[in-house]
């Protein structure tokens, strides 16, 4: 059973570019959501996808944007970067079992370098 | 709205000393869950442990142990006879009710813990 991965590992842009990170989700899990963690801070909830829906969004702006493909892998948008967006960018996977949360399977991050 | 606060952010011990993270969470739902995550310097967050807010036993697995108290809203988190490889930061999060699709975690600030030999 392989984890989740995501790619690529390290990246650097310039103000104003756009950039895309990428997650494969664990085998069977159905679920996928992103984390902004900023230096030396906790991760920050961005939005997660469910069966190709987006589900639930944190405190964001409209230019960090995803999608959720079919077979549950995730792609992370962001548009006209700040300076402010260099952070590690993280994903991660769950199950879908009813009636209760699940823990999540983070994956190793993405570093995003914004000058 | 949720809110996880850890006040320690950074503590350093010697090698097999016991230590103790805290964890003070703030949340309006009768139902949540916490969790606590490891995170080594590769940046991967590892899962520790699960806990909803209907369980309040404690629990211990390994040198590992948590003590939940919902009276004082808080989920602690101790470890047993450190080692130099407890040494990273860790993170409690809180997450909303079951929502159809997973968690979507409020983390704390994080404590980096230092294990010296």
């Amino acid at each position: 059973e392989t984890g989740v991965t995501q790619s690529p590992t390290h990246l650097i842009k310039t103000r104003g570019q756009q950039v895309t990170l990428r997650c494969s989700s664990q085998s069977g899990h159905n679920t996928v959501s992103w984390y902004q963690q900023a230096l030396g801070q906790g991760p920050q909830f961005i939005f997660q996808y469910y069966r190709e829906e987006e589900n639930g969004r944190g405190n964001f702006p409209p230019r960090f944007s995803g999608l959720q493909f079919p077979n549950y892998s995730s792609e992370l948008n962001v548009n006209a970067l700040e300076l402010d967006d260099s952070a590690l960018y993280l994903c991660a996977s769950s199950p879908e079992r009813q009636g209760q949360n699940t823990e999540a399977f983070f994956g190793q991050g993405t570093r995003l370098t914004v000058v | 709205a949720q809110k996880v606060t850890q006040a320690q952010t950074e503590i350093s011990v010697v090698e097999k000393e016991d230590v103790t993270l805290d964890c003070v969470y703030e949340t309006r739902d009768t139902t949540y869950y916490l969790f606590w995550y490891k995170q080594p310097p590769s940046g991967e967050l590892v899962f520790l442990i699960r806990r909803n807010s209907f369980d309040e036993q404690n629990e211990i697995s390994g040198r590992y142990s948590w003590n939940f108290q919902k009276s004082t809203s808080s989920f602690n988190f101790t470890i047993t006879a450190s080692q130099v490889v407890d040494s990273a930061v860790y993170f409690c999060a809180l997450s909303e009710p079951y929502n159809n699709a997973g968690n979507m975690l409020t983390f704390g600030g994080g404590t980096r813990l230092m294990v010296k030999p």
